[in-house]
């Protein structure tokens, strides 16, 4: 079966420009994830969705970041204005429904972003 | 707040032998903990989990890890190292009760099986 799809693999950009990125879950996971991987710096969460509540945007590093999620599957996280701290790995996860939150994460192999 | 720390960077260890990944936790109330593993410009994947039950879980290609709730800890052991265990490996918590919430991971400790 199809597991959390990303795209693009790698992104290169000049400081400045607008970058959208895109995940699209495993099917009937209604949660979804993006975490953002720099070197040293472990996995660090951006933002959260879960079905149709508002998103848990406590992680987004600036308001240059912003993610949403159309028809409850795929999403996309975009960053405006990109700066050379931008570049990182940006992963997306997703995760059934799982009751009392046992569920573990399942992850797409990420974007690759380098801001120039 | 939850927070997961895994002291070592690097671990090294001789093909066949033991290995021994550290991890310690901080959560309110009891916790659900994961360890992942990351090969060379892979995604994460899955090793195990700990949600309750048994303080030794378990999990794929040989390992397994100790629940230890005196000393926070959830250590990844594997008896015989492979090379091919070559690879980055995170801790991760949730809080119980808290939902589908984000997993809080670790820094990451990259083992290193020489042959």
């Amino acid at each position: 079966g199809a597991g959390v799809s990303q795209s693009p693999s790698n992104k290169v950009t000049e400081k400045g420009k607008d970058v959208e990125l895109r995940c699209d879950p495993i099917s009937g996971h209604t949660a979804l994830y993006w975490y953002r991987q720099s070197l040293g710096q472990g996995l660090e969460f951006l933002i959260y969705f879960q079905g149709n509540s508002a998103p848990d945007k406590s992680g987004l590093p600036s308001d240059r970041f912003s993610a949403e999620r159309t028809g409850g599957s795929v999403s996309t996280l975009t960053i405006q204005r990109t700066q050379q701290e931008d570049s990182a790995v940006y992963l997306c996860a997703s995760s059934y429904p799982a009751a009392a939150n046992t569920g573990e994460l399942f992850f797409g192999e990420g974007s690759r972003l380098t801001v120039l | 707040a939850q927070s997961v720390a895994q002291p070592e960077d690097q671990v090294n260890v001789a093909e066949g032998n033991p290995l021994t990944v550290k991890c310690t936790y901080s959560v309110s109330g009891n916790p659900y903990l994961f360890w992942y593993v990351q090969y060379p410009n892979r995604g994460l994947q899955f090793l195990l989990k700990y949600i309750t039950g048994d303080n030794l879980v378990k999990g794929s290609y040989g390992f397994e890890a100790e629940f230890n709730k005196s000393q926070t800890s959830f250590h990844l052991k594997k008896p015989s190292a492979l090379v091919s265990d070559s690879a980055l490996y995170f801790c991760a918590v949730r809080a119980l009760n808290s939902g589908n919430t984000p997993l809080v991971f670790g820094k990451g400790t990259r083992l290193s099986v020489i042959a």
